[in-house]
């Protein structure tokens, strides 16, 4: 079946600093895939859809500038988190369509803020 | 607006049968999609209706009914490990999903 391998599985830093999360699809080609933030206990909240080889769409209200999405190539998407703070503490999740109305998703990140 | 409701927690007993309902309100439908999430884990995909009707995988089973906008989950022989939450997500286009707040299913012995 459809893999979509997430890294890291957690992260911890330093407020301000900058953390990347990688999403790639290990068996298909996903020319779209989707970032979501979901906060203990919440439903998953759609941030942006990643586009490969175009900029990314973001939902309302997602800071494009803090939250910098890259889709170089069929098979990765990053999500950057930039001048990370405590609020952004969060599990990031990533997915992609690897068939008509399936997706799959990476096994998220689950990112701490200090 | 968009939005989808499902109840946040339903409890039953190891064995029985559990029913997790979910309503909507989309602009665009393709279909709805039925999702679990044990804690601390990834969503893992469990169904998928376009049309109206039963889909049976399993002990698992989901019913759509398009003129209502509304849709269940059915889950049968529960076991422990189903304890879990469960999601209802309207695809709106291009496996983009619009997702419920999730039904907590908690399963006692």
């Amino acid at each position: 079946g459809a893999v979509v391998s997430q890294h890291p599985s957690w992260v911890i830093c330093k407020s301000g600093t900058s953390v990347k999360i990688e999403c790639r699809s290990l068996d298909f080609q996903a020319t779209t895939m989707f970032w979501y933030r979901q906060f203990p206990k919440q439903s998953l909240m759609l941030m942006a859809t990643s586009n490969e080889g175009s900029k990314a769409t973001y939902e309302q209200g997602v800071e494009k500038d803090k939250f910098l999405i890259n889709h170089a190539s069929l098979t990765l998407s990053t999500l950057t988190v930039t001048s990370a703070h405590p609020e952004d503490s969060s599990f990031y999740i990533c997915s992609g369509g690897a068939g008509a109305n399936v997706l799959t998703f990476g096994a998220g990140s689950r990112l701490t803020v200090l | 607006g968009q939005s989808l409701e499902q109840p946040s927690e339903v409890t039953a007993v190891e064995g029985a049968i559990v029913q997790i309902n979910c309503t909507y309100q989309t602009s665009g439908f393709y279909g709805l999609s039925w999702y679990q999430q044990h804690d601390g884990g990834a969503p893992t995909f469990l169904s998928y209706n376009a049309l109206d009707g039963l889909e049976e995988t399993g002990r698992f089973s989901s019913f759509l009914s398009r003129s209502d906008s509304y849709g269940y989950l059915l889950l049968q022989e529960l076991q422990m490990k189903d304890s879990a939450s469960y999601f209802c997500a309207v695809r709106r286009s291009n496996y983009q999903l619009i997702w419920g707040a999730g039904t907590k299913l908690i399963i006692k012995p």
